[in-house]
């Protein structure tokens, strides 16, 4: 069983600032990491995608992976209000199935 | 590309009827498809993995014979929850492997289901 934890929000940060989520995962043969936003209501949207240590950068997000310590990030700068919703942490291996962390819910306050 | 629809987005039943959920990839060609379930204020959990033309797997603890599921061509696979009762009323959300990348998968935009 492959379990995957998000750190507790929620998350409120003012208007253009930086929002950092974190997510650690248990099980090492884990090899594809991805982050999904989830508006109140709505299905996952896939946001940031990665597969090899090192950082990977998307506009105003950063995601950071660190496979010797099992541990996945992401970074939202200049933070808005409609980014305000449920970041989802999600890890698969080779049987494609994806394991969702519980999620984090970030406010922007404006 | 890589869009995922279903419908409907939402329903309403009696306790004991059958529902029937589509999901289709619009512009691509999804040999494996997933259906989650997910109650309110909690995260997503995965139901079954349904590969084209073959049977669903199956999450422990969710039974094969009350949610249906068939995957009938690369664009569309059925979830069937037969018998539905008021603990069945959830959102029903599937997602397809996309072509962008082999363990990219993208949902749809879920379907509502209460049962009364």
């Amino acid at each position: 069983q492959k379990e995957v934890e998000q750190n507790s929000g929620p998350l409120s940060v003012p208007e253009g600032a930086i929002a950092s989520l974190n997510c650690t995962y248990s099980d090492r043969g884990s090899q594809s990491f991805f982050w999904y936003r989830q508006y109140s209501g709505k299905s996952p949207e896939l946001i940031m995608s990665i597969y090899s240590n090192g950082d990977k950068e998307d506009g105003r997000f950063t995601a950071q992976l660190n496979k010797a310590s099992q541990y996945v990030s992401l970074l939202i700068r200049d933070s808005q209000p409609s980014d305000s919703a449920t970041y989802l942490c999600a890890v698969t291996d080779n049987d494609y199935k994806l394991s969702f962390g519980a999620g984090t819910t970030v406010t922007v306050r404006a | 590309g890589a869009v995922v629809s279903q419908h409907p987005s939402w329903v309403i039943c009696k306790s004991g009827t059958s529902v029937k959920i589509e999901c289709r990839s619009l512009d691509f060609q999804a040999t494996t498809m997933f259906w989650y379930r997910q109650f309110p204020k909690q995260s997503l959990m995965l139901m079954a993995t349904s590969n084209e033309g073959s049977k669903a797997t199956y999450e422990q603890g969710v039974e094969k014979d009350k949610f249906l599921i068939n995957h009938a061509s690369l664009t569309l696979s059925t979830l069937t929850v037969t018998s539905a009762h008021p603990e069945d009323s959830s959102f029903y959300i599937c997602s397809a492997r996309g072509n962008r990348g082999p363990y990219e998968q993208y949902f749809g935009p879920g379907t509502r289901l209460t049962v009364t």
